[in-house]
């Protein structure tokens, strides 16, 4: 039983435009959420955060919007780059649930930038 | 600063054979954990530990064992090693609970067959 879910393997989208991840959760409990990239051959490296207190965390060129009520989350690349193309793993945890506040991955996104 | 170093990047191993994955950080994070990655899967969780001497099962820790005698060191242990270990393992540290992120080793390939 998935807790996050990502349901898009994959995503192509062209330089210069807005690039958009999403992120489903299941858990309630659930109370901090991140982004983690990933390029091949390479660990995964945290990208961004957003606490459930917050709706919105921008970083330059990336935004997480959070929407608790629909447990939804997105990842905004504007504009996106060609060295932007890389795996994409959306990750929740619960500090005060079971999990010992563990993260819980989803299966990842695969971002294409196309020049 | 190497943060989190992981040995051996790739092996081959034949079924029933036994190995250990070896995981250093020198970021003295009390935190370390162990992952392993399918393809087209998400990273699920072994094992992880909370400081030196203090282990605990993740999701799928069964044919795994891990040990953590120092805060630098936690090495995973594979005893009789099946084809559906063949995976792609990550060890990972943090400062507290994942609220501040973790960072990730760069990964070890491992094949059975």
């Amino acid at each position: 039983d998935q807790q996050v879910k990502q349901n898009s393997p994959s995503l192509s989208v062209q330089e210069g435009r807005i690039s958009i991840l999403n992120c489903d959760y299941t858990n309630s409990m659930f109370d901090y959420f991140l982004w983690y990239k990933k390029y091949p051959a390479e660990g995964p490296t945290f990208l961004i955060s957003i606490s459930s207190i917050k709706d919105k965390n921008e970083d330059g060129r990336f935004t997480v919007f959070l929407n608790k009520s629909a447990k939804h989350l997105s990842l905004h690349i504007v504009p996106s780059q060609p060295g932007d193309s890389a795996v994409y793993f959306c990750a929740a945890s619960a500090i005060y649930g079971g999990s010992q506040g563990n993260l819980i991955f989803g299966k990842g996104t695969k971002l294409s930038v196309k020049p | 600063n190497a943060g989190v170093t992981q040995t051996p990047k790739f092996r081959i191993l034949k079924i029933g054979q036994s190995m250990t994955l070896q995981c250093a950080q020198d970021m003295n994070h009390n935190y370390m954990y162990w992952y392993r990655q399918d393809p087209g899967m998400g990273l699920k969780l072994i094992y992880y530990s909370v400081g030196a001497g203090i282990t605990d099962k993740g999701e799928v820790p069964n044919g795994y064992n891990v040990s953590r005698s120092t805060t630098e060191d936690f090495p995973l242990r594979l005893e009789l090693a099946a084809p559906s270990q063949t995976s792609v393992y990550f060890c990972a540290n943090s400062y507290l609970v994942s609220n501040y992120g973790y960072t990730f080793g760069s990964g070890t390939r491992l094949t059975v067959v």
